[in-house]
């Protein structure tokens, strides 16, 4: 079973301009949270989608957005680029099991440099 | 909000030593704890878990261990080898999809 996906896995962008990553999860998969992480915050919840609604949300500026398409693929979008937004963009899939856990499966992320 | 709390930041151990890394969380909500490896170059790879129903869970060479009403939960790893060093994040879930994680700690098992 293939894992998650993250496309670009490298990129680079000036401040002030916008950028939209992708996100494929696994196959079955219904859940997509995206996290950002930075060596001086760590890993920081941003969203989670399901069923393409965003079911909960983080603590981070408006101009962090996302949308979850039909087929489960997610993409996350930062407008106004910051050079404070340079960090490793991790997406994670995940399925309710019959134990109520939430086992999430990261993909490898998108790194994202802003000069 | 939840709060995890993540000590060590840093752990060295001699290969075949044991290593222990402990975590406390704030919210009563959460009821599910996840550990995570995370090596260079890679996203973090879910090595283990355990739900508020259950006191302790090993799998091989890993165990987790929870205490509810102390709100802390550890995870353990025996006979340590080489290949186990990597940053080590704990997590807590306050709700589904939603994971609050640790700082990390950064574990060297040394040959």
């Amino acid at each position: 079973k293939a894992g998650v996906t993250q496309t670009p896995r490298y990129l680079i962008k000036t401040r002030g301009q916008q950028v939209t990553l992708s996100c494929s999860p696994i196959s079955g998969h219904r859940s997509v949270s995206w996290y950002q992480q930075t060596p001086g915050q760590g890993l920081q919840f941003l969203f989670e989608y399901f069923s393409e609604t965003q079911r909960n949300k983080g603590n981070f500026p408006g101009r962090f957005s996302g949308r979850q398409f039909s087929n489960s693929r997610s993409e996350m979008n930062v407008s106004t680029l910051e050079l404070g937004d340079s960090a490793l963009y991790l997406c994670a899939s995940s399925r309710p099991n019959f134990a109520g856990g939430y086992e999430q499966y990261f993909g490898p992320g998108t790194r994202l440099t802003v000069t | 909000g939840e709060n995890v709390e993540q000590h060590p930041s840093t752990l060295s151990v001699q290969e075949g030593d044991s290593a222990v890394i402990k975590c406390t969380y704030s919210d009563s909500a959460s009821n599910y704890f996840p550990w995570y490896k995370q090596e260079l170059g890679k996203g973090p790879q879910l090595i283990i878990d355990i739900r508020s129903n259950v006191g302790e869970k090993k799998d091989q060479r890993i165990a987790v261990t929870l205490n509810k009403t102390a709100k802390h939960f550890s995870l353990h790893i025996t006979e340590t080898q080489p290949e186990d060093s990597a940053v080590y994040f704990c997590a807590g879930t306050p709700s589904q999809g939603n994971l609050i994680f640790g700082k990390g700690t950064k574990l060297s098992v040394k040959p």
